[in-house]
């Protein structure tokens, strides 16, 4: 199974600040990743598709970026509801896996 | 709009089994594979098995290969879980979820249900 290593798993951010979060892959997945958001005991929510694409309705200060093996997604200006839980996810092959989440706490 | 809503979590001793359910509605269930995704409580994310959109193809994690089955009623626009000899370590919240764009299992999920929990404990 392809191993995705999320980092960092927990940050302090203060609103305004540009947050990156980065997601390795074990082996290349071309494009094939996504960026889940998730609050507390709520589903996750598809913010980013194929590396890069914004779901309609998701903020313009979300953004996503990398190919192969290195990802990386990126709050411009963090609001006060994104201090939740991150997750990136590779559906280039079966099974799918999910990175180990990143945490972003409020400073 | 889109509604996905599992039931069916309830407590169940170790050895047990149990079925979920996912109500869909809002889309043309018929047209979309469909996933089981589970989240152990304060852990991420595991995927569990998908079905494609007529219910022939299917597939599984290996830590759940041969204890769970997948199956779907498009009739009833509903989704399900059978989850036989459970274990203490499949304690987790189970989320249905649709696949994005409905013609191929290598998409992501984008949209989720509520989740439903299943504690296992003696």
């Amino acid at each position: 199974a392809i191993q995705l290593t999320q980092s960092p798993s927990s940050l302090y951010a203060s609103v305004g600040d540009r947050v990156t979060i980065t997601c390795r892959a074990s082996q290349g997945i071309s494009d094939s990743l996504a960026w889940y958001q998730q609050d507390p005991g709520k589903p996750p929510k598809l913010l980013i598709s194929d590396a890069s694409n914004l779901q309609s309705g998701v903020p313009s200060r979300f953004g996503g970026s990398g190919s192969g093996t290195d990802f990386t997604l990126t709050i411009s200006s963090l609001q006060p509801e994104d201090f939740v839980n991150y997750y990136c996810q590779q559906f280039n092959s079966f099974p799918v896996t999910f990175g180990g989440g990143t945490k972003v706490e409020n400073k | 709009q889109v509604q996905l809503v599992e039931s069916g979590g309830v407590l169940v001793k170790p050895g047990g089994s149990l079925r979920l359910s996912c109500a869909a509605s809002g889309f043309t269930f018929s047209n979309y594979y469909m996933s089981w995704i589970r989240q152990a409580p304060g852990k991420g994310l595991e995927w569990l098995s998908y079905i494609d959109s007529t219910g022939a193809s299917k597939k599984y994690a290996d830590s759940v290969q041969g204890r769970f089955s997948i199956s779907r009623d498009n009739a009833q626009m509903s989704l399900y879980l059978q989850m036989n000899s459970l274990r203490v370590e499949d304690t987790a919240v189970y989320f249905c979820a649709r696949h994005w764009g409905g013609y191929s299992a290598y998409e992501p999920f984008d949209y989720w249900g509520q989740g439903t929990l299943v504690p296992v404990s003696s």
